[in-house]
């Protein structure tokens, strides 16, 4: 069972270059997410996405771009890294909105450093 | 945008000792879960609490969610170190999902 699925597992940017995060998913999720993870902190919601076609921003989308034009993908996009920008990336998907049936799936996470 | 405050934020404790862990909010949540993160792993789901009051027991876990659903609590007897991880309470509902703050568990052997 893949669930999932994020590449790379680790990267190293310098300041001004871009690269896309790779996301997909096997479970026809509606539903799937952005998020960073500071050193020993929750998680941040960057964009999220509701279906192929619809995208939205989260908490910290400065700096990041999303599309969703499958259901399976949802890639994140870094234009031009920042040292702020060094963090764990996950993603996850659900099928519908959290309840008491739906619950989050996450990828293992990228972790980023911009140098 | 709702936020969820966890405490405490950092924990460190000896093999079989109790705690627990708070997560509240000043808003009504709709929903709440509960997930524990290992290190070098995305979050795992524990558990989901829907109506105000409910307690759910998962082996030595045990879960509560406040009567006007603004809080919600993680009690774990006799910790174990397998226990040690970050856990996350989450809030869920339509289209938008809020994690909370965090705490992160040490349990030493």
């Amino acid at each position: 069972n893949a669930g999932v699925t994020q590449t790379p597992k680790f990267r190293i940017l310098k300041i001004g270059q871009s690269m896309t995060l790779q996301c997909t998913q096997d479970m026809n999720h509606n539903y799937m997410y952005w998020y960073r993870q500071d050193p020993g902190m929750g998680l941040k919601l960057i964009y999220y996405s509701v279906g192929a076609g619809i995208t939205d921003k989260g908490e910290v989308p400065n700096g990041y771009n999303v599309s969703r034009s499958t259901t399976e993908d949802f890639p994140l996009r870094l234009e031009l890294a920042a040292p702020s920008q060094t963090s764990v990336y996950f993603c996850a998907s659900s099928s519908g909105a959290l309840g008491t049936n739906e619950k989050l799936f996450f990828g293992s996470g990228t972790q980023l450093s911009v140098l | 945008t709702q936020l969820l405050e966890q405490s405490p934020q950092f924990l460190s404790i000896q093999e079989g000792e109790n705690l627990t862990v708070y997560c509240n909010s000043s808003s009504v949540f709709s929903s709440l879960q509960w997930y524990r993160q290992e290190p070098g792993e995305g979050p795992v789901l524990l558990v989901t609490v829907v109506t105000g009051g409910e307690v759910k027991k998962l082996k030595r876990l045990t879960f509560q969610f406040g009567d006007a659903r603004k809080d919600s609590s993680l009690h774990i007897t006799a910790a174990q170190p397998g226990d040690t991880g970050l856990y996350l309470c989450i809030s869920g509902g339509y289209q938008k999902v809020t994690f909370g703050t965090g705490t992160k568990l040490q349990v030493i052997p």
